[in-house]
C-alpha cells in the first residue's frame, strides 16, 4: 500500500521569503503522480503543481517549484516571493498510473499548514 | 461559471439518523468522488463513480452509500450504521475519468452530529 508522510504539521514564513515544504512517501509502483493541493481558509481546495513520475525534469508554476527525488521517495514544494495568499493547507498527493486509464484516487498526506506573515 | 456544488454547507444531525449530502457539477466531467476530511487526518477516499450508475468503494465506505443516477449529480448518504460521521466532507470530479489526477473540489459539507 502506498503511504504519504508530510513531517511537518505547520510552518511559517514572512512576506516575500522562499520556503518548502517537505513530503516523502513510499511505494513500490514504478509509474506514478506526485501533486501539491492547496486549501486555502475558505476550503475550497485546488491544485498547485503535479508531477509525473518518468519525467526528471522538475515541475514549475510560477512561483511554485518541485524538487522531486525519485529514488529517495522525496517530493518537496518550494514557493518563492511567498504572499499573504499563499496562506492555506497545503496537501501532497500521490496517484498510482493504471495502464488502463487511471481512477483519479489519490492518496494524501495529512497536511502542512502555512502561515504567511506580513 | 462551472464548478462543484455541495450542500448544505454545515449539518447537524442526531445519533441514529440518516442524513444526504447533495453534489452537483457543472463541469461535464465525467468522475465524481467523496472524501472525508478529519483535523490532522488528511483526505480519505469513501465513494468514487467514473460513470454514470457505476461506482466503487473507497478506503472507507462503511457506513456510507453513494448514487450516480445523472452525471452532475453524486450524493453522499451517511448512515446510522456510520460510527464516527461527524467530519468534513468534500465532493470532487475529474475530467478523463481521473488519468490526469487533477481533481476539481466543492467547498465542503461540515456534518456534526449532536
Amino acid at each position: 500500500a502506498q503511504t504519504v508522510t508530510q513531517s511537518q504539521p505547520e510552518m511559517s514564513v514572512q512576506e516575500a521569503e522562499t520556503v518548502t515544504l517537505s513530503c516523502t512517501y513510499d511505494t513500490s509502483e514504478s509509474n506514478y503522480y506526485l501533486f501539491w493541493y492547496k486549501q486555502p481558509p475558505s476550503r475550497q481546495m485546488i491544485l498547485v503543481i503535479r508531477q509525473e513520475a518518468y519525467k526528471q525534469q522538475n515541475a514549475t508554476e510560477n512561483r511554485f517549484s518541485v524538487n522531486f527525488q525519485k529514488a529517495a521517495k522525496s517530493f518537496s514544494l518550494k514557493i518563492s516571493d511567498s504572499q499573504l495568499g499563499d496562506t492555506a493547507m497545503y496537501f501532497c498527493a500521490f496517484m498510482k498510473h493504471n495502464y488502463g486509464g487511471s481512477q483519479g484516487n489519490l492518496i494524501f498526506g495529512k497536511g502542512t499548514k502555512l502561515s504567511v506573515k506580513p | 461559471d462551472g464548478g462543484i456544488t455541495q450542500s448544505p454547507k454545515y449539518l447537524f444531525r442526531k445519533e441514529g439518523q440518516n442524513v444526504t449530502l447533495s453534489c452537483e457539477q457543472n463541469l461535464n466531467h465525467d468522475a465524481m468522488y467523496w472524501y472525508r476530511q478529519d483535523p490532522g487526518q488528511g483526505l480519505r477516499l469513501i465513494y468514487y463513480s467514473q460513470i454514470v450508475n457505476d461506482f466503487q468503494k473507497g478506503d472507507i465506505a462503511e457506513g456510507y452509500s453513494v448514487s450516480r443516477e445523472k452525471k452532475e449529480s453524486f450524493p453522499l448518504t451517511v448512515t446510522s450504521a456510520q460510527k464516527n460521521p461527524t467530519a468534513f466532507y468534500l465532493c470532487a470530479s475529474s475530467k478523463d475519468r481521473g488519468k490526469t489526477g487533477e481533481l476539481f473540489f466543492g467547498e465542503g459539507s461540515r456534518l456534526t452530529v449532536l
